[in-house]
Order: C-alpha cells, then structure tokens, then sequence
C-alpha cells in the first residue's frame, strides 16, 4: 500500500517561495507513475500545479505563470514543490499525489495547509 | 477558469438518484477519473476509467462518458454520499472539473 506524506513549513512570508516535500513509502518513485502536487485554497476547488515523472520530465499549470519548480529525489524516494513570489492567494492545502495517466489518481497524501503572511 | 464544466451544486432526495455531469468537447475520447472529498479530507477515488469501481466503493457508484458529457451517478443516495464530486482527466497534464457539491436531503 503506497503512503504519501507532505512536509514543510506551515507558514511563508508573502513575496517569498513555499517548499514542501513529499515522502513515498511502500513504492518506488521510479516506474510508471506521475507525482504531482494538487492544491486546494479554503472553501474551494482542487487545482492542480504540476507532475513529475521519474526522468525529471515535467507538466505544469501555465495560469502559475513559471511560479512552479518541480524535484525528484529518486535516491531518497521522494519529489518536491518550489513556488516563488507567493501572495496571500498562494494560501491552500496543498495535497502531494501519484497519477497513472490512465488509471487516475490512486494515492494521495494527508495534505498540508500553508498559509502565506503579509 | 476550469477545462472541465461541472454543476457547483447537486441535489438529491434520500435513496434516489443523483448524477454528477461533467463537460469538455469531445470528453468521451478520454478517460474520466471521478473523485469523493469529505470535509477536511484529502479525495478519495470512486470512479476510475469512465466506469470503474475501486475495491471498496459501493456498487450504487457508476459512471459513463460518452461524447462531450461524462456522468457519475449515484444510485439509491445515502447521508453519507454527501461530499464534493470532481472529476479528472489527463492530457499532457492533470485536468480536475470545478467541483459539484452534492446535498442529500
């Protein structure tokens, strides 16, 4: 059973980049599957930011303007978030999560709220 | 703005049937994946691949997409069903609907 778990600070300063890390257990972050980061402002829809696949190759979402850098740690089994220039709109849960491109979205993590401060 | 067109909102007398459209041109091309998100929860799959169950999801799950429309429906609705519903699809990258809000009277 793969277990997906985010870590990082909980609050950013606006103007300043969020970081979070995303931690796979019980697979192997090289195969056949997409990590990616979903997100998820309070009292709204999911929103996705971007995938990353074991090679390095990456998809985002364009309307993040190139906010959005994407790593993979295949040695320590894990993928991270960058995202730069936050504003207080930045401020969400943001879910970690492993996509098959024709299965769906079969794991995701607990999620974790950032909040950005002015 | 959403590539996914989903109703904000659904609702369903007790023990009927709810469906959950979402839009997109030519959506029956491609694999829709549907979601279950309870609140303060992360989403959990209950439709994977237009119409398939994951195990552990009750069978009053079902789904169907067919030309610009993907359905899921619900069948014989409990409390419990009561979540937000979003839909999913991949096309060199991840594409989530808006999100329906289904209230179980």
């Amino acid at each position: 059973q793969v277990q997906l778990k985010e870590s990082g600070p909980g609050l950013v300063k606006a103007s300043g980049t969020l970081s979070l890390t995303c931690s796979v257990s019980g697979d192997s972050i090289t195969g056949s599957h997409w990590w990616a980061w979903v997100r998820q402002p309070p009292g709204k829809g999911l929103e996705w930011l971007g995938e990353i696949y074991d090679s390095g190759s990456t998809n985002d979402n364009p309307s993040l303007k190139s906010r959005v850098s994407l790593f993979i740690d295949n040695s320590n089994n894990r993928f991270s978030l960058r995202l730069s220039s936050v504003t207080a709109a930045d401020t969400a849960t943001y879910y970690c999560a492993r996509i098959d491109i024709n299965w769906g979205i079969d794991s995701w993590g607990q999620g974790t709220l950032v909040t950005v401060s002015s | 703005s959403y590539e996914l067109t989903q109703p904000r909102s659904v609702s369903v007398a007790l023990g009927q049937t709810a469906r959950i459209s979402c839009g997109r041109d030519n959506i029956g091309g491609q694999y829709v994946h549907w979601y279950q998100q309870k609140s303060g929860q992360a989403p959990v799959m209950v439709i994977y691949r237009d119409n398939n169950r994951p195990s552990g999801i009750p069978e009053r799950f079902s789904g169907s997409n067919s030309g610009d429309t993907a359905t899921l429906t619900i069948n014989r609705a409990q409390v419990e069903d009561e979540a937000d519903y979003y839909c999913q699809l991949w096309n060199s990258g991840t594409v989530f609907g808006g999100g329906t809000k289904l209230t179980v009277l």
